[in-house]
């Protein structure tokens, strides 16, 4: 069965530090996968994406990385701002076609001043 | 480009009405989306469509939803009757080319509430 988990469900950090949001799936065939940032009241918004012979892909203060082995993904914010505050949500899209696409739940990330 | 427009922004209705969603898609993209989000059970898609063409509607619930796209800049998504399990944010998308590598640009929601 095609599935996106996401770890941890939340997350609290104060302003200015690090943290990295993990994201495994088990989907076949494997075609990409996309990190969304979802703000509080809109819809998500596309941060990165990646194909199976990419590793590493940045976006600002944002770096994802795939493993595509171990079919792991994860997601590093540098820096912290407040305005990261929302919710990160993976996306892997299935091969083959249509390319299905499979959501994983989402992490809450607050950031403290 | 305005981006995806939705409306309502916020609907709040008894059990048993009718509820209709719109969305405008960007202009040019062939591909629209219509989810639903909560937090049970995160983003759901419920159906697409392909140059207004419905493609894909296994994830509508059940009968009591319909969605119609009449051309390429307007669609719908009817609730009838309305539930209070209903009760969510629903997502308009729309895409140029069908999604995966091609990114999907989300619409503002509109929040459902069904008492």
């Amino acid at each position: 069965k095609n599935q996106v988990e996401q770890s941890p469900q939340s997350l609290i950090i104060l302003e200015g530090k690090n943290c990295t949001l993990q994201c495994n799936y088990t989907v076949s065939p494997f075609s990409n996968l996309r990190w969304y940032k979802q703000d509080t009241g809109r819809g998500p918004v596309s941060l990165t994406i990646m194909t199976f012979s990419e590793n590493t892909k940045s976006n600002g203060r944002y770096t994802a990385t795939l493993d595509a082995d171990t079919k792991q993904s994860s997601l590093h914010i540098t820096a912290s701002q407040l305005s990261d505050s929302a919710s990160y949500i993976c996306v892997v899209s299935a091969g083959g076609g249509y390319n299905k696409l499979i959501f994983g739940a989402g992490t809450r990330l607050a950031v403290h001043p | 480009d305005a981006g995806v427009i939705q409306s309502p922004r916020h609907e709040v209705t008894e059990m048993g009405q009718e509820v209709t969603l719109r969305c405008k898609p960007i202009s040019g993209h062939d591909y629209l989306f219509w989810y639903r989000q909560t937090m049970m059970r995160g983003l759901e898609l419920l159906i697409y469509f392909n140059n207004n063409v419905p493609i894909d509607d296994s994830g509508m619930p059940e009968d009591r939803f319909s969605a119609k796209m009449p051309n390429a800049s307007f669609s719908t998504l009817k609730i009838q009757p309305s539930e209070p399990r209903d009760s969510a944010v629903y997502f308009c998308a729309s895409s140029l080319g069908a999604p995966g590598y091609n990114e999907q640009f989300f619409g503002p929601g509109t929040r459902l509430t069904v008492l």
